[in-house]
């Protein structure tokens, strides 16, 4: 069993469009993330929500909009796709926060065309 | 943010020598700081964590070291083999509680 899966593995898409990832945990942890790791591998924390709530939005586009129904899912919708936002995002869950170990999800590989 | 610094950027190795990877971080409220592998195409995954009440942990091969003072740790991998090869993530907790901050990775390469 996959404990932190996410959908699609790969994404391809032109510029200006809209799409979205979706992320689902089962391990029962009340905080998820979204991350990005650029070119350079640089794992950047994008945002971050426990318990279904806010914590962090780091300094992201507002086209970038994370949306969490219940704690066990954190999907990422992106509207206006630029070529800066190839990269590969991403989830993960923890329990209590960033005092425990995060497990990662297999990551989606953005690329915009 | 958290500032986490990482050295070195690359590192190359011979089977069975030892490899150290170093970081040092600036908020001195941290007080977790896990280790992440994250081979070729695939997601990290943690390998060791320290917390700040702790100086030093070990399992098996690996090592983490931490020095509060100093605001660094590091990593200690002996009789490295090659499947070691891979990028390593040094990270620390943000103040917030709610983000790990990471390095920017150690390229790790064994050579047989």
């Amino acid at each position: 069993d996959t404990a932190v899966s996410q959908t699609p593995k790969y994404l391809v898409t032109q510029m200006g469009n809209d799409k979205s990832i979706k992320c689902e945990q089962n391990l029962g942890h009340d905080t998820m993330y979204w991350y990005k790791q650029d070119s350079k591998k640089f794992l950047k924390i994008m945002f971050s929500y426990n318990n279904k709530e806010l914590i962090i939005n780091e300094t992201v586009p507002n086209r970038f909009s994370p949306k969490s129904p219940d704690k066990a899912h954190l999907n990422l919708h992106i509207n206006s796709l630029e070529l800066g936002d190839s990269a590969v995002y991403f989830c993960a869950s923890s329990q209590g926060g960033s005092n425990s170990p995060l497990h990662f999800g297999n990551g989606t590989r953005l690329t915009v065309t | 943010g958290e500032n986490v610094e990482q050295h070195p950027s690359t590192l190359s190795v011979q089977e069975g020598d030892s490899a150290v990877i170093k970081c040092t971080y600036s908020d001195s409220a941290s007080n977790y700081f896990p280790w992440y592998k994250q081979e070729l195409g695939k997601r990290p995954q943690l390998i060791i964590d320290i917390r700040s009440n702790v100086g030093e942990k070990k399992d098996q091969r690996i090592a983490v070291t931490l020095n509060k003072t100093a605001k660094h740790f590091s990593l200690h991998i002996t009789e490295t083999q090659p499947e070691d090869s891979a990028v390593y993530f040094c990270a620390a907790s943000a103040n917030s509680g709610y983000a790990l901050n990471f390095g920017k990775g150690t390229s790790l390469l064994v050579t047989p």
